[in-house]
């Protein structure tokens, strides 16, 4: 069965601290990847979509970036955090059913900065 | 007009209630659509997926309407345990990413 871990749970970092979380797959091979973002009561907004390695697209500009440097491994930085980044930060995965891809998430980072 | 739009609610609710959420879009292209559900402060999770002709999985209904480009879910005999957040759910243009609405938070109490 596929899995998917995300690290760390929580997190609160400094204004103008970089960033970075990782997202790992297990028990599939060649995924979509997807970062999203949810602040404080608000929807989620998709942020990069990753089709293969080295393959990463970008839905909104802002100071994230994300790469993939191996076929289940998905890492979403960022150089210096501003205090709009705050949220919670999920990782997904695309398993493709015919025409549809469901998305299933790791458990989310609760990103703060202060 | 938003890509997918919900109702926030809440909806609150007595356990045994019937519940109907509905959700519009805005991509008459949009080929493949879901609910999720959202439980507070967690990760969405795939409730199910909507398909042309409606479906069913035990107390849940989903139902899709190209023509007025809605869904609907419906929660029959509703338990406390349904008290979440449902997101309604599409692919975008291009397929290869879901667009989320901001969810309809349901509370189901005894």
């Amino acid at each position: 069965s596929q899995t998917i871990h995300q690290w760390p749970a929580t997190l609160v970092q400094p204004v103008g601290s970089p960033l970075s979380l990782e997202c790992t797959v297990e028990g599939t091979s060649n995924p979509n990847l997807y970062w999203y973002r949810q602040a404080a009561g608000r929807g989620l907004q998709l942020l990069f979509y990753s089709v293969g390695i080295g393959q990463i697209s970008s839905e909104v500009p802002q100071n994230l970036s994300a790469s993939r440097p191996q076929d289940r491994q998905f890492i979403l930085s960022s150089k210096k955090l501003l205090l709009s980044d705050s949220g919670f930060y999920l990782c997904a995965w695309g398993r493709k059913r015919g025409a549809n891809t469901e998305a299933f998430f790791g458990q989310g980072t609760r990103l703060t900065v202060v | 007009r938003k890509e997918v739009e919900q109702d926030p609610g809440p909806f609150n609710v007595p356990e045994g209630a019937t519940v109907a959420f509905n959700c519009t879009y805005s991509n008459s292209a949009s080929q493949s659509f879901f609910w999720y559900r959202q439980d507070c402060r967690k990760e969405p999770k795939l409730l199910m997926s909507v398909y042309s002709s409606g479906n069913e999985d035990g107390r849940f209904t989903a139902q899709l309407n190209r023509a007025s480009q809605y869904i609907s879910l419906l929660i029959r005999d509703s338990k406390l345990s349904d008290s979440a957040t449902y997101l309604c759910v599409l692919h975008n243009q291009a397929g290869t990413a879901l667009i989320f609405g901001k969810g309809t938070t349901l509370s189901v109490s005894s």
